[in-house]
């Protein structure tokens, strides 16, 4: 594997459902990022990790539970979601000081 | 006014021509620019960066910086259908850790 990729690449789920979305990236990197992508709109940002630690939260509802266990691997845990929440979830990684990012395929995420 | 501003297009240009794609922003402290290639149904895909003013030139791609009109642009000569894509450009900002990004503009590259 290189670059970064996320699994699983499509994703339905009804609103009661529990899931996550998973992230490895094999560049090496110590940040990583959860994004949103909604049809005509900016990329959101939702969440950075450095080094293993948040130290950016945009908000974001508490029904969307980040996870990043070492500096290779981020997850985003999923429950109770609402239809409004049907997008392209990307995540990216960087090296810390450098704001290049590097994107994955992205999850399209489906809620019912 | 929004942090950085594209124009949503669609651009629209034939084949071997130049395409020009234009991004202001609104944060006169900002460092670092940046354009990410989005091809339909795919994630964005690094293309250029540029950090001080002037012209930076990557093949076929010349991005522009001019920080006192907070200005940037990028120029894709030679254009072709395989360029038929949405564009980002990505600021930096300070005080933020990450990368702001503009809505993108929809370039298409006509045969």
């Amino acid at each position: 594997e290189t670059g970064v990729t996320q699994t699983p690449r499509h994703l339905v789920m009804g609103m009661t459902n529990k899931k996550s979305l998973k992230c490895e990236q094999h560049l090496g990197h110590n940040a990583m990022y959860w994004y949103k992508q909604s049809a005509k709109k900016p990329l959101e940002l939702m969440f950075v990790y450095s080094l293993e630690e948040r130290v950016e939260n945009n908000s974001v509802p508490s029904r969307f539970s980040p996870e990043c266990p070492n500096s290779s691997h981020l997850f985003l845990h999923l429950h109770t979601l609402q239809p409004e929440d049907s997008a392209l979830y990307l995540c990216a990684s960087s090296q810390l000081g450098n704001y290049e990012q590097y994107f994955g395929p992205g999850t399209r995420l489906t809620v019912t | 006014q929004k942090e950085v501003e594209q124009n949503s297009g669609p651009l629209s240009v034939p084949e071997g021509a130049i395409a020009s794609l234009n991004c202001t922003y609104s944060d006169r402290g900002s460092q670092s620019f940046f354009w990410y290639r989005q091809y339909s149904g795919k994630s964005p895909e690094l293309i250029m960066s540029i950090y001080s003013n002037g012209d930076k030139e990557d093949g076929r791609f010349t991005a522009q910086l001019n920080k006192a009109s907070q200005y940037v642009s990028l120029l894709i000569r030679d254009s072709q259908p395989s360029d038929s894509a949405t564009y980002l450009c990505a600021v930096t900002r300070p005080g933020y850790s990450t990368l702001t990004f503009g809505k993108g503009t929809m370039l298409l590259v006509s045969p």
